[in-house]
């Protein structure tokens, strides 16, 4: 069955740092979603990507997708507080019936 | 603004009593996902439905049925309560059943402990 792998499983940066979350499928990916979940809460949908190199940006967030490495990384520009959180990457399952999500990264933002 | 909504954020129940766990969407959605969140194993998905009356499993089904008796409400039942269901349960629903630009829209979850 196809799983979702995610690195780092947390991190912690300094507010104003860079930083980089990534998500490696075991099988080809025809479409990766990213979401971020505020700890006990629901998941907020961040952005998709779809075709292989597309990128997306989304405030200070922006994702990408290399199909060849069946692989999306997550970067952050210039962390803030606001972006701490659980972020989850998901992907259709193979059978096409639903989503499946990656174990998450839990990112703390220290001011 | 569009919403699922889960009836309770915090439950508490006995081991083998019968629980209820409420989901309502207001956006037409035909597609509708339960999923269960513990730490270490992520998002697992129990059941989805596709339809009003449709039900399918999911990966780890044991334990639970659910009901679809209208389009916009998905019912999650725990027939007997036990411990290791002690979990935060996720409800989604979407547009469409595979490929959606806007992925799922998902419920701010319910924490049920079992005691």
């Amino acid at each position: 069955s196809q799983e979702l792998e995610q690195s780092p499983q947390s991190l912690i940066v300094q507010e104003g740092k860079n930083l980089t979350i990534n998500c490696t499928s075991s099988k080809t990916l025809y479409g990766l979603y990213w979401y971020k979940q505020k700890y006990g809460e629901g998941l907020i949908f961040l952005m998709m990507l779809q075709k292989g190199g597309e990128e997306k940006s989304h405030e200070k967030i922006t994702a990408k997708l290399d199909e060849k490495k069946q692989q999306s990384s997550l970067h952050i520009t210039a962390s803030q507080p606001s972006h701490a959180g659980i972020y989850l990457c998901g992907a259709m399952n193979q059978a096409g019936t639903a989503l499946i999500f990656g174990k998450g990264t839990t990112l703390s933002v220290s001011s | 603004d569009v919403k699922v909504t889960q009836s309770s954020r915090y439950l508490v129940k006995r081991t083998g009593e019968k629980v209820f766990l409420e989901c309502v969407q207001d956006m037409d959605h035909e597609n509708m996902f339960w999923y269960r969140q513990d730490p270490g194993l992520g998002l697992r998905l129990i059941y989805f439905s596709y339809d009003v009356k449709m039900k399918e499993k999911g990966d780890i089904p044991e334990g639970y049925s659910v009901s679809r008796e209208k389009k916009e409400r998905f019912s999650l039942i725990l027939e007997s309560a036990s411990t290791n269901q002690t979990s935060m349960y996720l409800c989604a629903s979407s547009s469409h059943p595979t490929v959606t630009n806007y992925g799922y829209t998902f419920g701010s979850g319910t924490r049920l402990t079992v005691v």
